[in-house]
């Protein structure tokens, strides 16, 4: 059975950072994108970030590019989401998908809250 | 960026009507959209990738479709669980981008 599981959340000042990690389980992950996912409170969902197999593609939404960094260790089956200079605005579920064979996002975590407050 | 206009916003319905979601791109997206289901508190769930194919285990009263740019999700005889959220997504150019979403409300 494929797991997703996001760690890491929790409440930080503005201009802070943290660091989400999201461990994997049930398949092969060295064979898999995969993506970061957000969703503020109340709102719509938004794609954050994605990383190939290998790590050396990475893409970003215009609105966290420069300011988050996305990274994968196969060997531990895991994928981390580092938020640096983070604003009000980036307070949100974040939620770790895989992007399966079927193109796009098949398999998603639980979700993890990130809120940015003073 | 491409825009994914999803409407309507919020749809009322009854057990057993037929409803359609409509999702327009602001340009040629292949057939590279997904629909998914958003229950309150939970993770989105797939139901439709590729346009049209629908995900092993979801019902088949689901359906997608695609004409040009404008793609469509289906329920044929809504149940009461489906009364929640959908989106669509496109994933054929960076950044993917959702819609806006459907609330599904009970009449």
């Amino acid at each position: 059975e494929v797991q997703l599981v996001e760690s890491g959340g929790g409440l930080v000042q503005p201009g802070g950072s943290l660091r989400l990690s999201c461990s994997a389980s049930g398949f092969r992950f060295s064979s898999y994108w995969m993506s970061w996912v957000r969703q503020a409170p109340g709102k719509g969902l938004e794609w954050v970030a994605d990383m190939s197999q290998d790590g050396i593609r990475k893409y970003y939404v215009d609105s966290v590019r420069g300011r988050f960094t996305i990274s994968r260790d196969n060997a531990k089956e895991s994928v981390d989401l580092q938020m640096s200079s983070l604003k009000a605005d980036d307070t949100a579920v974040y939620y770790c998908a895989r992007e399966g064979e079927t193109g796009t996002l098949d398999h998603w975590g639980q979700g993890i809250l990130v809120t940015v407050s003073s | 960026d491409i825009q994914l206009t999803q409407s309507p916003s919020f749809l009322s319905a009854s057990v057993g009507d037929r409803v359609t979601i409509t999702c327009r791109a602001s340009q040629g997206i292949s057939n590279s959209l997904a629909w998914f289901q958003q229950k309150p508190g939970r993770a989105p769930n797939l139901l439709i990738y590729r346009a049209s194919t629908l995900q092993s285990g979801v019902p088949s009263r689901f359906s997608g479709s695609a004409s040009g740019t404008e793609f469509t999700l289906t329920i044929s005889s809504l149940q009461p669980e489906d009364f929640v959220t959908y989106y669509c997504l496109q994933f054929n150019n960076y950044p993917y981008t959702f819609g806006r979403g459907t609330k599904l409300e009970i009449k």
